[in-house]
């Protein structure tokens, strides 16, 4: 069966400091792979999806940079962390190649920037 | 991307009440999917619509995908405390770089015991 790690589960991180947020897959090859952000509880926001290794689109103009430099890994970056960038991080998959799959998310990152 | 519109956004019940929330678009979909997350987790899957019409139950849940395929409703019946979350729809769209799902606000629920 496939499964879904992100780690870290929570960090506190001091404005201006560099970020870097882990996700990897198992059970499945040639993931579509996800990267959301949630704030205050409330909408997903899509930040970055990749259908396949070092390729990423970008939703959202953002200090975050996204990279996939394993068909199963997906990592969420940031040189300098602003105060807005403090949410809950989640990172999700969904079959690759095929379209209106399920898409299954991680148990997320709790970022603190203060 | 798309925008879904979910209501309502919050709802307070009693324990055992039924519950009803639905999304609607401005335009056609051809899945809608109904996500359940649990305070500091990840949303998970309770429901995929595949088809205009369709009726589909998962124990207390029930989901409905509209005929016109522009919006869909989740029902909850006999709430218990558990049932507590936020609740999200989704749909899928394609676009030239790949597919990505679009979800509504969400609907926040709490159930008193």
């Amino acid at each position: 069966s496939q499964t879904i790690h992100q780690w870290p589960a929570t960090l506190v991180q001091p404005v201006g400091s560099p970020l870097s947020l882990e996700c990897t897959v198992e059970g499945t090859s040639n993931p579509n792979l996800y990267w959301y952000r949630q704030a205050a509880g409330r909408g997903l926001q899509l930040l970055f999806y990749s259908v396949g290794i070092g390729q990423i689109s970008s939703e959202v103009p953002q200090n975050l940079s996204a990279s996939r430099p394993q068909d199963r890994q997906f990592i969420l970056s940031s040189k300098k962390l602003l105060l807005s960038d403090s949410g809950f991080y989640l990172c999700a998959w969904s079959a690759g190649r095929v379209t209106e799959e399920t898409q299954y998310f991680g148990p997320g990152t709790r970022l603190l920037v203060l | 991307g798309q925008q879904l519109n979910q209501s309502p956004q919050s709802m307070f019940i009693q324990e055992g009440e039924d519950v009803s929330m639905n999304c609607t678009s401005s335009s056609i979909f051809n899945t809608w999917l109904w996500y359940k997350q649990d305070p500091g987790e990840g949303p998970v899957l309770l429901i995929a619509l595949y088809k205009a019409g369709e009726l589909t139950s998962n124990g207390r849940l029930t989901a409905q995908f509209g005929i016109t395929r522009k919006d869909s409703f989740l029902n909850i019946s006999a709430s218990i405390p558990s049932d507590v979350g936020i609740y999200f729809c989704a749909v899928w769209e394609e676009e030239t770089s790949g597919s990505r799902l679009t979800f509504g606000e969400g609907t926040q629920l709490t159930v008193n015991p």
